[in-house]
């Protein structure tokens, strides 16, 4: 079945530092591939998209590319900041009628100026 | 726009006793709908979707149970909490139909069994 494996965290880094977040991917055919956010007491907001391999999903400065040879979908940010410290998740969803996102665990950022 | 409400926002309630959770959507039509847990430092678990009105697919046996009476409507009910049902309940929403759409969450219900 479809499955998402994310690093465990949590990832600390200082302010303007690099980010990768590596995500993995098991899926039959094409999914689509998400990066979801979620602060502190607060539902998941999504934060990019891609649906087909090669796309790059963008947004607040993050990137994420659907590489299909490798299965990943890792998300980057070449200068974080103190309000990016948050859960992030990465998930897919397959393209059957109803289905569901599949999450990853979520990986805990923590920045510190 | 569309816009996704649930409440309450936090509850707190003893062993045994029933629940009631409530999500509504708006500025959609048909959308599906799902019901999400998340317990503490731990990923999201699906516990429901529902494609249309009444139809209920549940992906995890527990004492928990979702009904859907209007199309944009989704309650999560329980008749009698147990302590391992605390956690973070999210209801989110996605177009209908067989697409591969995102989905958008509510701000969730943090609810604690005690």
């Amino acid at each position: 079945g479809n499955s998402v494996t994310q690093m465990e965290g949590p990832v600390t880094l200082s302010e303007e530092a690099f980010l990768t977040i590596n995500c993995t991917y098991t899926a039959t055919g094409y999914p689509s591939l998400f990066w979801y956010v979620q602060y502190p007491g607060e539902g998941l907001q999504l934060l990019l998209k891609a649906t087909k391999a090669d796309d790059k999903g963008s947004n607040k400065g993050f990137e994420a590319t659907y590489r299909k040879e490798t299965t990943s979908f890792h998300l980057e940010k070449g200068s974080v900041q103190v309000s990016d410290s948050a859960v992030y998740f990465c998930a897919l969803r397959g393209a059957q009628a109803g289905t569901a996102l599949i999450f990853g665990k979520g990986t805990t950022l923590s920045v510190s100026s | 726009s569309q816009t996704i409400h649930q409440w309450p926002a936090t509850l707190v309630q003893p062993v045994g006793s029933p629940l009631s959770l409530e999500c509504t959507v708006e500025g959609t039509s048909n959308p599906n709908l799902y019901w999400y847990r998340q317990a503490a430092g731990r990923g999201l678990q699906l516990l429901f979707y529902s494609v249309g009105i009444g139809q209920i697919s549940s992906e995890v046996p527990q004492n928990l149970s979702a009904s859907r009476p209007q199309d944009r409507q989704f309650i999560l009910s329980s008749k009698k909490l147990l302590l391992s049902d605390s956690g973070f309940y999210l209801c989110a929403w996605s177009r209908g139909g067989t697409g591969k759409y995102e989905q958008y969450f509510g701000p969730g219900t943090r609810l604690t069994v005690t």
